[in-house]
């Protein structure tokens, strides 16, 4: 069965500091990958997807995302981030159905 | 209003009531999903449907009932809720294909006492 797996419950980093949240996927062929943020109490905006072809993608908000077929691995990265991104932050894997992962929750340290 | 709409947004109800969340989509997607949230468990897939009159199971069905009945809305119904479904609930939409981004609603919280 497909899985989604990010390792980090909870980061933390300061205002301007570079930003990289793990995700691992566990599936027999390269599914969808996408990275969804949640705010507090709200519901979840898509960041960025990937499906083939180029293994960097932008998104969203400055972010982008590494897919590593060798390390089924497809890691979100910030080169420096801003207090407005602290949120929850969840890697998902789709086929017919969507598996997400249990998050990660994000702190910014002014 | 477009998009993808939850209510009530804000639930309390008691162990044994039946309860129906309600989900509504203005983009004719055929593809509808109830996730619920509950913390360490990421989103968990309750049922899906891939048009109307279409459901499957997800990963935690127990306890839930769904219908389709038009494309545009899809209930969510605990028939005797229990405490353990004390969650926040997500609608979420998408056209066919599944490489094709899930639009969520904005959830709605269920305490059952």
């Amino acid at each position: 069965a497909q899985s989604v797996t990010q390792p980090d419950i909870h980061i933390t980093v300061s205002e301007g500091a570079s930003l990289e949240l793990r995700c691992n996927y566990s599936y027999g062929a390269t599914p969808y990958l996408f990275w969804y943020v949640q705010s507090p109490g709200q519901g979840l905006q898509l960041l960025l997807k990937y499906f083939s072809g180029d293994t960097l993608v932008q998104g969203i908000k400055g972010f982008e995302a590494e897919f590593k077929r060798s390390q089924s691995s497809f890691n979100l990265r910030k080169p420096s981030v801003h207090w407005s991104d602290a949120a929850e932050y969840f890697c998902a894997v789709n086929n017919n159905d969507m598996r997400f992962g249990a998050g990660t929750r994000l702190t910014v340290k002014p | 209003d477009a998009g993808i709409t939850q209510s009530p947004r804000y639930k309390i109800t008691e162990t044994g009531r039946q309860v129906t969340l309600m989900c509504h989509q203005t983009w004719s997607h055929s593809y509808m999903f109830w996730y619920r949230q509950d913390l360490g468990h990421g989103l968990r897939l309750i049922y899906y449907s891939a048009a109307a009159d279409i459901t499957d199971k997800g990963e935690v069905p127990d306890g839930y009932v769904v219908s389709r009945s038009k494309t545009e809305n899809f209930p969510l119904t605990l028939e005797s809720a229990t405490r353990s479904q004390t969650s926040v609930y997500f609608c979420a939409s998408r056209s066919t294909g599944s490489g094709n981004e899930q639009f969520f609603g904005p959830g709605t919280r269920l305490t059952v006492l």
